[in-house]
């Protein structure tokens, strides 16, 4: 089994902060993607890295991939309430044409006004 | 991307009885997959709904529990039987339109309450 940790668990900040969400694995993974998830819906994919050391910046979100392709982060700037909600990282198996995806414990942001 | 959709989005069932859950995506697709996410949890792979042959079901889930068809590339039925509390969750559908990448794309979910 392929676990990713997420951490940390729950986070409630003020709107305006900056927050760092982490994805840790002992396992290496082929691909990772970020997901938000809020009430009611179901995951919104945000971003796919692929590349060990890739960084992708999506508006205030920036998303990076570790170089050895085991662990991930997920860095807000200047959070706003519409950045509340279920944060999921889901790793892709290091087996080419296997489509599983493994996902995070989750992170529950929630941004205060 | 894709848009998919899943009836009911919503039911509340007596324990003992079956529960059969539509996703219906809007253009053809290899890979469909079923979730369950229980209250504020993160999401577990039940099982891949190949078109075309039976399920592949992950540890911990199976056939007569969680009964899956594909009869075509763009619908899938999951359907959960003889449901008890336990099996009170959210109940999702995710695809991947292209066989050789992961991401995946999720429909709204089935939150279904067992009394």
């Amino acid at each position: 089994t392929q676990l990713l940790e997420q951490s940390p668990q729950f986070l409630s900040i003020q709107e305006g902060e900056n927050l760092t969400v982490y994805c840790n694995s002992s396992s290496v993974f082929s691909s990772l993607q970020w997901y938000r998830q809020e009430p009611g819906e179901g995951p919104v994919l945000l971003v796919t890295v692929v590349t060990g050391g890739e960084v992708k910046k999506l508006k205030r979100l920036t998303f990076q991939f570790g170089d050895a392709r085991k662990d991930s982060s997920l860095h807000i700037t200047a959070a706003q309430p519409g950045d509340t909600g279920l944060y999921l990282c889901a790793g892709g198996p290091h087996q080419t044409g296997a489509n599983n995806l493994f996902f995070g414990t989750g992170t529950r942001l929630t941004v205060i006004p | 991307s894709a848009v998919i959709s899943q009836k009911p989005s919503r039911d509340i069932c007596q324990r003992g009885t079956s529960l059969t859950i539509q996703c219906q995506v809007d253009s053809q697709v290899t890979m469909m997959f079923w979730y369950r996410q229980q209250p504020g949890q993160s999401l577990t792979l039940i099982a891949t709904a190949n078109q075309g042959s039976e399920a592949t079901y992950e540890s911990g889930f199976v056939i007569d529990k969680f009964p899956i068809s594909r009869p075509n590339l763009t619908f899938s039925t999951l359907t959960v039987s003889n449901m008890s509390p336990e099996d009170s969750s959210i109940y999702l559908c995710s695809v991947t339109p292209d066989r050789l990448r992961e991401t995946q794309y999720f429909g709204p979910g089935t939150r279904l309450l067992v009394l």
